[in-house]
């Protein structure tokens, strides 16, 4: 079974806080996801990476970056943390025919 | 980005009842997966299907690739308690190399014991 771990279920963090999400998969998967969840929006894309040190920007890219020094390892980064951001946030990774989620990050930034 | 017509956006229904729910979409996809969520967890996959016209089965749940590749349906038979949760749809455009999905906003489903 695809395996996709995410550091934290829950996390909160200050105002103006970095915040690092982490995220790593087993299957040796090329492409891998950061979404974010909120009522009534959705799933929306953040960034995505489809290679070590490539990334590409999401829908909604404004506020994160992201790094991908492994290809089993996609992190995501709230430069300077908003209350805005307070989100669930969820990892994906792709093997060649389906996708599969962690079990997500819930952040609230107070 | 563009986004999926998953509809309906709840049910409420009660156990042992058959439920159904339905994606379409402007544009042609050539893989569609149905994911489920529970509450505070990330979606699971249920179903995934990849050519037109494909009927595949998961237990009680069965879905189907439309025809004309921009539409998909979901059949849940005889309703239990654990079926509550939030069913997504996702589909994959034709091209491309980076597996983009687009994805449904949701169909909420609820089943009275």
């Amino acid at each position: 079974d695809v395996k996709v771990t995410q550091s934290s279920r829950y996390l909160v963090k200050r105002t103006g806080e970095k915040v690092f999400l982490e995220c790593v998969q087993d299957m040796d998967h090329e492409n891998m996801f950061w979404y974010r969840q909120d009522p009534g929006l959705g799933l929306r894309l953040i960034y995505f990476s489809y290679d070590v040190k490539m990334k590409e920007k999401g829908d909604i890219p404004e506020g994160y970056s992201v790094s991908r020094e492994k290809k089993e390892r996609f992190s995501l980064i709230l430069e300077s943390a908003s209350t805005n951001q307070t989100s669930m946030y969820l990892c994906a990774s792709t093997g060649t025919r389906a996708q599969h989620f962690g079990d997500g990050t819930r952040l609230s930034i107070l | 980005g563009q986004q999926l017509n998953q509809s309906p956006q709840s049910m409420f229904i009660q156990e042992g009842e058959d439920v159904s729910m339905n994606c379409t979409s402007s544009s042609i996809f050539n893989t569609w997966l149905w994911y489920k969520q529970d509450p505070g967890e990330g979606p699971v996959l249920l179903i995934a299907l990849y050519k037109a016209g494909e009927l595949t089965s998961n237990g009680r749940l069965t879905a189907q690739f439309g025809i004309t590749r921009k539409d998909s349906f979901l059949n849940i038979s005889a309703s239990i308690p654990s079926d509550v949760g939030i069913y997504f749809c996702a589909g994959l455009e034709s091209g491309g190399s980076n597996y983009k999905l687009t994805f449904g906003k949701g169909t909420l489903l609820t089943v009275n014991p």
